[in-house]
């Protein structure tokens, strides 16, 4: 079957970095997406990985290792509005996108 | 970033009446159409997939009949919820996508919909 892992909820302080991690299973892979998720809106797009190695974005990083199944989404200087949920999503052989319930990231000043 | 219009936000329904959705890409034409729903913290969940002038692809247990999906242009999806029930009630999505088949999805604003 297909599915994802993530933690289901982690706390961070303002400033500091958080490192939020996915492993996943799928049949077949047409690389990994990572959405940010406030509480009652929908997602937003924050990155796409397809191929290994480390994608840079502002704050913002996701890193993707296809043979172990694996990928993390980074944070850096953490700020409030960061509090939000944090979905990891594989795409499939079908081009489908499977969803995990996500990770909700807590900031405390 | 290509803009997807969602409306309406929020709607309180009576049990037996039926609501529609609609989805609009503002910016963009979009070939492919997704409906998801979602529970409080729980993942999203697609219900169907809608191409431009055809049938949408539902997912298995979601019943077509009570969900109906018209995708009538390359800008618009209506879905509607007939004969809502309380068990209905949950946040919808849209969301689209411009082209190819690895692209990233635009997502609307989400419907919130609560059956009384």
């Amino acid at each position: 079957g297909q599915n994802i892992d993530q933690p289901t909820e982690m706390t961070a302080t303002e400033g500091a970095i958080v490192q939020i991690n996915c492993t996943y299973q799928t049949s077949g892979f047409n690389g990994l997406f990572w959405y940010q998720q406030h509480a009652g809106e929908a997602p937003t797009f924050l990155s796409y990985n397809v191929l290994d190695g480390l994608e840079e974005k502002g704050r913002f990083s996701s890193f993707l290792s296809r043979s172990k199944g694996y990928s993390y989404l980074l944070l850096k200087e953490l700020q409030m509005k960061d509090s939000a949920s944090y979905l990891c999503a594989p795409m499939d052989s079908n081009y489908q996108l499977i969803w995990g319930a996500g990770t909700k990231l807590i900031i405390k000043p | 970033g290509a803009v997807v219009s969602q409306h309406p936000s929020r709607v309180i329904c009576k049990s037996g009446t039926s609501v529609k959705i609609e989805c609009r890409s503002l910016d963009f034409q979009a070939t492919t159409m997704f409906w998801y729903r979602q529970f409080p913290k729980q993942s999203l969940m697609l219900m169907a997939t809608s191409n431009e002038g055809s049938k949408a692809t539902y997912e298995q247990g979601v019943e077509k009949d009570k969900f109906l999906i018209n995708h009538a242009s390359l800008t618009l999806s209506t879905l509607t919820v007939t004969s809502a029930h309380p068990e209905d009630s949950s946040f919808y999505i849209c969301s689209a996508r411009t082209g190819a088949a690895n692209e990233k999805l635009f997502f609307g604003s989400g419907t919130q919909l609560s059956v009384l």
